[in-house]
């Protein structure tokens, strides 16, 4: 079955903390991998893709086939992190996790 | 250029009436979907579409028809609302078909839907 998996609803850390949001995926194909994030009153918004590598906004997210992963990570949390984040995984359709509530505390 | 919009913003509806959502884009993507947002549920795919004419299903069509006569438009038919189906709906679309490589998913703003 094609699902992805994100165990925690609400992550709650205080400002300059590390945050980890884990996301798991099933997918026999190779998995194309996303986030996607929800700030308060603003549209859904891509945060990154997995085959770029990329930093952005000082989050990134390394894929693991082996433990088929995609956990998304930041050293130190600012307030304005603050968010619904998603993550997304493309098998022909785009199937989205449950989504964490990242609560960053002054 | 205003992307993708939806229509109404808000609804509510009694249980067997009957509405349409819609969602039109002016970016000519090729890809459109209509995702229903629950709480604990995250996002949930109802249908989508790869092209004018060419519809399918996703994980929870039961209760939703969907239409793509032409690039721009991709409507969401309620025929017989339950109070199951209260959600926020959001419509959603990429350029390169189903890839997302080059081309993220724009939503719309979402269309609120209560039916008692």
């Amino acid at each position: 079955a094609q699902r992805v998996t994100q165990p925690e609803k609400l992550l709650s850390v205080f400002k300059g903390a590390p945050v980890e949001l884990k996301c798991n995926y099933s997918y026999s194909g190779s998995p194309e991998l996303f986030w996607y994030v929800q700030y308060s009153r603003q549209r859904l918004q891509l945060l990154l893709r997995h085959i770029s590598r990329e930093s952005i906004k000082g989050f990134t997210a390394d894929l693991n086939k082996g433990e088929t992963s995609f956990h998304l990570k930041k050293p130190f949390a600012q307030e304005e992190d603050s968010a619904m984040y998603y993550c997304v995984l493309n098998t022909g359709k785009l199937i989205f996790g449950q989504g964490t509530t990242l609560q960053v505390k002054p | 250029n205003a992307g993708v919009t939806q229509t109404p913003k808000f609804q509510v509806l009694k249980t067997g009436q009957s509405m349409t959502l819609q969602c039109a884009q002016d970016m000519n993507h090729e890809y459109m979907s209509w995702y229903r947002q629950d709480p604990g549920m995250g996002l949930r795919l109802i249908h989508y579409s790869v092209g004018a004419g060419i519809t399918d299903q996703g994980e929870v069509p039961n209760g939703y028809n969907v239409s793509r006569s032409t690039t721009e438009d991709f409507p969401l038919r309620l025929l017989s609302a339950a109070p199951s189906q209260t959600s926020v709906y959001f419509c959603a679309t990429t350029q390169d078909g189903t890839s997302s490589y080059n081309s993220p998913l724009h939503f719309g703003n979402g269309t609120r839907l209560t039916v008692t």
